[in-house]
């Protein structure tokens, strides 16, 4: 099956400093990648949306300049949360769409915990 | 605007017993999927079941099965035979073809007691 893999599983960094979370695709081609953040025992929110080789389209109240999305291949992309602090501490989520797939399916990767401190 | 609705937060099954888990959602689309995932304590989002609005027959896959009922726009998930690993969060969802996004329910936290 497909899978996506997020790297890493867990990150803790110090406030005003940046953290870099990868989610690939390991077994398929990804034109679209999501990013989801999610709190204790809540749904997963869209943060946004990154097609392979464009720029990411950010739902509404996400700060673009905050949390930076590269989709440079069609088996992995980034996000970069720059100055962190202690609010953005959460859990993000990436998943993928298959490029050629016909179901709509997403595929999710584990997740990384981000604690900001 | 798409919504999707779980209105169960919490529940819980006896072991080998069988449990639904509702789900109705919002659309004037006719061209949609519609999923239910499971969320573990690992908090990796599992695929269940997948349901093609266009599809008359409800989806199956093992004990998991659903009733779609596209008129009432209801599509809720039934667990037979309930096991321990099924304890977790679950997340209701449809998309629109062809968009990308995902509607995801608030979750229904599921507990089966041994």
């Amino acid at each position: 099956g497909a899978v996506v893999s997020q790297h890493p599983s867990r990150v803790i960094c110090k406030s005003g400093t940046s953290v870099k979370i990868e989610c690939r695709s390991l077994d398929f081609q990804a034109t679209t990648m999501f990013w989801y953040r999610q709190f204790p025992k809540q749904s997963l929110m869209l943060m946004a949306t990154s097609n392979e080789g464009s720029k990411a389209t950010y739902e509404q109240g996400v700060e673009k300049d905050k949390f930076l999305i590269n989709h440079a291949s069609l088996t992995l992309s980034t996000l970069t949360v720059t100055s962190a602090h202690p609010e953005d501490s959460s859990f993000y989520i990436c998943s993928a769409r298959e490029a050629q797939g016909a179901s709509y399916e997403q595929y999710f990767g584990p997740g990384t915990r981000l604690t900001v401190t | 605007a798409q919504t999707v609705t779980q209105s169960q937060p919490e529940m819980s099954v006896q072991e080998a017993e069988t449990v639904t888990l509702s789900c109705t959602y919002d659309t004037s689309e006719n061209n949609y999927y519609l999923f239910w995932y499971k969320q573990p304590p690992s908090r990796q989002m599992i695929l269940v079941i997948r349901q093609e609005a266009y599809k008359q027959q409800n989806a199956t896959e093992n004990r998991f099965s659903v009733n779609f009922q596209k008129a009432a726009k209801s599509f809720s998930l039934k667990i037979s035979d309930s096991q321990l690993g099924d304890t977790a969060m679950y997340f209701c969802a449809f998309t629109l073809a062809p968009s990308n996004q995902f509607y995801f329910g608030t979750g229904t936290s599921l507990t089966v007691i041994p």
